[in-house]
Order: structure tokens, then sequence, then C-alpha cells
């Protein structure tokens, strides 16, 4: 089975800064990929940025990164230079084998001017 | 391909009452997922199709839930005798194989809310 933990229920950060949001994740797969998704208050989920467990460099699309960890089982999300319009939950989600995404619990970003 | 389309967005329906979802996945994507999602919590798996076959169902996918896809395309979810603990977010994800690098799209999902 696998297992997603997000450990902060919120997070706030100032325009323009960097924030990082904490993954740890659980598998026996040798084999899963990591997800991040942005989920503002219309509830669509946008997907973010992917890193395979084979990955040997962390993935980048624009202003996120994913700093991959895997000895230490963890798939942080760091975003830089936040916007107003980064404010939305966050989920890190896991696929492994022939599974399907499960999804952490989230973590709330805030953005204040 | 405008992406993964979801109907209807909104509904209420009174306790023991039937609902129907439905579900338009990008075309080209063979995979559809449902997703049951409560306030403050992340998304949880319900079922999956391959094409037509519905390849697993989650343990909370109870006899009064039931999925289809019935020529590979559009999906419907349909709940029987609503309970209040049905009222949720419904998200409708597609993929090509297992998603991998170009990941699952979700659609906007459909907020029940059982009364």
């Amino acid at each position: 089975a696998q297992k997603i933990t997000q450990t902060q229920p919120g997070m706030f950060v100032q325009e323009k800064e960097a924030v990082t949001l904490d993954c740890t994740y659980d598998t026996s797969d040798q084999s899963y990929g990591l997800f991040w998704y942005k989920q503002p208050s219309s509830g669509e989920m946008i997907f973010l940025i992917y890193q395979g467990s084979y990955d040997e460099q962390n993935a980048t699309e624009g202003r996120y990164s994913l700093n991959f960890q895997k000895a230490r089982k963890s798939a942080n999300l760091v975003i830089s230079a936040s916007q107003l319009g980064d404010s939305a939950m966050y989920f890190c989600a896991m696929s492994a084998g022939y599974s399907t995404l499960t999804f952490g619990k989230g973590t709330m970003l805030l953005v204040s001017p | 391909d405008t992406g993964v389309s979801q109907d209807p967005r909104h509904k209420i329906t009174k306790r023991g009452q039937n609902v129907t979802f439905r579900c338009d996945p990008i075309s080209e994507h063979n995979r559809l997922y449902w997703y049951r999602q409560t306030l403050g919590q992340g998304p949880e798996f319900l079922t999956y199709f391959q094409n037509e076959a519905q390849l697993e169902k989650s343990r909370l996918l109870s006899d009064r839930f039931s999925a289809e896809r019935p020529k590979g395309s559009f999906s419907t979810l349909e709940i029987q005798r609503t309970e209040q603990g049905d009222s949720a977010m419904y998200l409708c994800a597609s993929s090509s194989g297992q998603g991998g690098i170009y990941g699952y799209t979700f659609g906007s999902g459909t907020r029940l809310t059982v009364v």
C-alpha cells in the first residue's frame, strides 16, 4: 500500500518569497511517480509537476521545483517568487506499480501582499 | 479538446434520492478515474476504467454506487438512496496509460450536497 504524508496543514508566505511544502511518501515499489497538484477554491485539480523514481535530476517547471530525496522518501515542492494567485490547497500524490493516485491531506498556502 | 468535463458542477438532492454524474474525458485517454473528496481531505480513489472495462473498485464504493463507461468514452457515476455522508466533491480524471510524466488530468468536479 502507498501512503503520502503532508504534515503542514497551512503555510503563510509573503509575495515574492520562496516557500517549501513538505511531502513524505511510503511504498515498497521500486518504480513510482510523484505528483503535485494545486486546487484553488473553484475545486479543479491543476497538475503542477512530476518526478519519476528513476529520475536522477530534480524536476522543474517554471517557478515550481521538486526537491526529491529518495533515501529520505521525501518529495518537497518549492515555489519560488510566490504570487497572490498561488494561494490554494496543494496536494502531493503518488502512483506506484499499477496503482492509481494516492493523495495526501494537502497543505493550504496563503500568499500575502 | 478542452480537457476533462464533468456535469453537473453542483447537485443538491434530498436524502434517499438517486443521483447520476457524467464525466467526459480527454478523447485520446483510455483510462478514466473517479475520486471522492470530502471537506479538508485529499481525494480518495473510488474506481477506474481502462477503455470500457472497470478494472478496480475501492472499498469506499458501496453497493449503492455504480459506475459505467459503456463505449470507452464518457462515464457515469450513480449513487442510489443517497445519504448525508455522500456529500462530497466527486472528481473525474483521465490519463493515457498509467499517467506518468503526462499526469492525470482532472475535471472541475461535481459537488454533491445531500440534505
